[in-house]
């Protein structure tokens, strides 16, 4: 069955970078189909917010506006492993951030990690 | 990319239907077929409950249903149950190629 697995809680200083990882169980990264991985974030008490898309086959991308400059996504296809970095962090992107496999041809979060806790604290 | 507009909260008693609105644009909900909606339960992961307007993944009850006029995409809850209350989000594809949550929607079964 499908499962997505991801890194442990950081906590960082405002302006450092955190990399999150989100390593994929049950299927194929390069498969024809549901080869996107998103990225979700969650403030506390809030709602859901997209981050961005990367295509597990291909590799490119897709960040929303805000995140442009400050996001980096990426996976390895040997490990079937997913990454998103965020660097110049501020206490703003204290959140749980998850990662998603994008179903079908990609425009629905079918299967969920169980999220990662990034706390950006002085 | 603005956040699709949800109402806060939404309430019913058991067995009720309810309907919980999610108003996009011309370049998102009004553009594509790609509206999708969340459950998510406190503590939780999302869980997807609708694809592509008003198809449900395997295992989630046919209580719920989804439509779509327009700007306006719906999420309709029929037969409300107790396990039912949580927080519903609406997720639409958009003209940049990007993606847009809901403002997120608070279910109360009374």
């Amino acid at each position: 069955q499908v499962q997505l697995v991801q890194s442990g809680a950081e906590v960082k200083k405002p302006g450092a970078s955190v990399k999150v990882s989100c390593k994929a169980a049950g299927y194929s990264f390069t498969s024809f189909t549901n080869y996107y991985m998103h990225w979700v974030r969650q403030a506390p008490g809030q709602g859901l917010e997209w981050v961005g898309v990367v295509n597990t086959r291909g590799g490119s991308i897709s960040y929303a506006q805000e995140f442009q400059g400050r996001v980096t996504m990426t996976r390895d296809t040997s490990t079937s492993t997913a990454y998103m970095e965020l660097s110049s962090l501020r206490s703003e992107d204290t959140a749980v951030y998850y990662c998603a496999r994008g179903g079908g041809s990609g425009e629905h979060l079918d299967y969920w990690g169980q999220g990662t806790l990034v706390t950006v604290s002085s | 990319q603005s956040a699709l507009t949800q109402p806060a909260s939404v309430s019913g008693s058991p067995g009720q239907s309810i309907t919980i609105s999610c108003t996009g644009t011309s370049s998102d909900v009004g553009a594509y077929n790609y509206v999708s909606w969340y459950q998510q339960h406190p503590g939780k992961a999302p869980n997807l409950m609708i694809y592509d307007v008003s198809n449900r993944p395997s295992g989630v009850s046919n209580r719920f249903s989804g439509s779509k006029s327009g700007t306006t995409a719906s999420l309709t809850i029929s037969g409300l149950q107790a396990e039912d209350e949580a927080d519903y989000y609406c997720c639409s594809f958009a003209s940049t190629s990007t993606y847009v949550f809901g403002t997120g929607t608070k279910v109360t079964v009374l």
